[in-house]
């Protein structure tokens, strides 16, 4: 399974975009990569998936560069209620993979 | 809705005792996990369930066990409860072969005393 590294904290103010970067240098052919989100006193919850380029939902958009070694979580006007925890996973859950390693995850802190 | 449930938001139980953490899932899910949660170390994930009667060992099984003898409902049980059991507790649920798209339940906060 990838390893992965992101920032442990980060500070934004309302109406802001916020971009989280995702470290995973070991990531493999077959692996996707998954954002969770997380807020406080509830488990978390699915937010974005992608292989490569580009992935944009209602929530956030995800990049992937072409080598795949990283990937950016972006939100864009970020509000209060953003206060979270987000996660990055890489695995290839189709396959041999049937278990999700969460990191410690980036907590982003959104301000008034 | 997906919905996960879990029997208890809030617990309080003494070393020693033997404790049951119940989750449901209400969409016919395969799969369904345990997670603990500790400040500064993430989720580990302690068992998981694949079917009816089928589990695997996570990264921390150790002072826990597992029972899955219907689909929808996977328990967590610590035979004898020690204090550095104390933590949140998430359940997971998701269809076979996409674990990577998982529905967690609120937590259940379980304290031993």
């Amino acid at each position: 399974l990838a390893k992965t590294t992101q920032p442990i904290s980060m500070d934004s103010y309302e109406g802001q975009e916020v971009n989280i970067t995702c470290s995973h240098n070991n990531i493999a052919t077959n692996d996707y990569i998954t954002w969770y989100q997380q807020f406080p006193s509830q488990g978390p919850r699915f937010i974005i998936q992608g292989y490569k380029t580009k992935v944009t939902n209602e929530v956030a958009s995800l990049f992937i560069p072409a080598d795949r070694k990283s990937s950016t979580l972006s939100l864009p006007r970020v509000s209060l209620s953003d206060t979270a925890v987000y996660y990055c996973l890489v695995g290839d859950y189709g396959g041999a993979t049937n278990k999700l390693i969460f990191g410690t995850g980036t907590l982003l802190a959104v301000q008034p | 809705d997906v919905k996960v449930t879990q029997s208890s938001r809030y617990l309080v139980k003494r070393t020693g005792e033997k404790v049951f953490l119940e989750c449901v899932q209400d969409m016919d899910h395969e799969n369904m996990f345990w997670y603990r949660q500790d400040p500064g170390l993430g989720l580990r994930l302690i068992y998981f369930s694949y079917d009816v009667k089928m589990k695997e060992k996570g990264d921390i099984p150790e002072g826990y066990s597992v029972s899955r003898e219907k689909k929808e409902r996977f328990s967590l049980i610590l035979e004898s409860a020690s204090t550095n059991q104390t933590s949140m507790y998430l359940c997971a649920s998701s269809f076979q072969g996409r674990a990577d798209t998982q529905y967690f339940g609120p937590g259940t906060r379980l304290t031993v005393l």
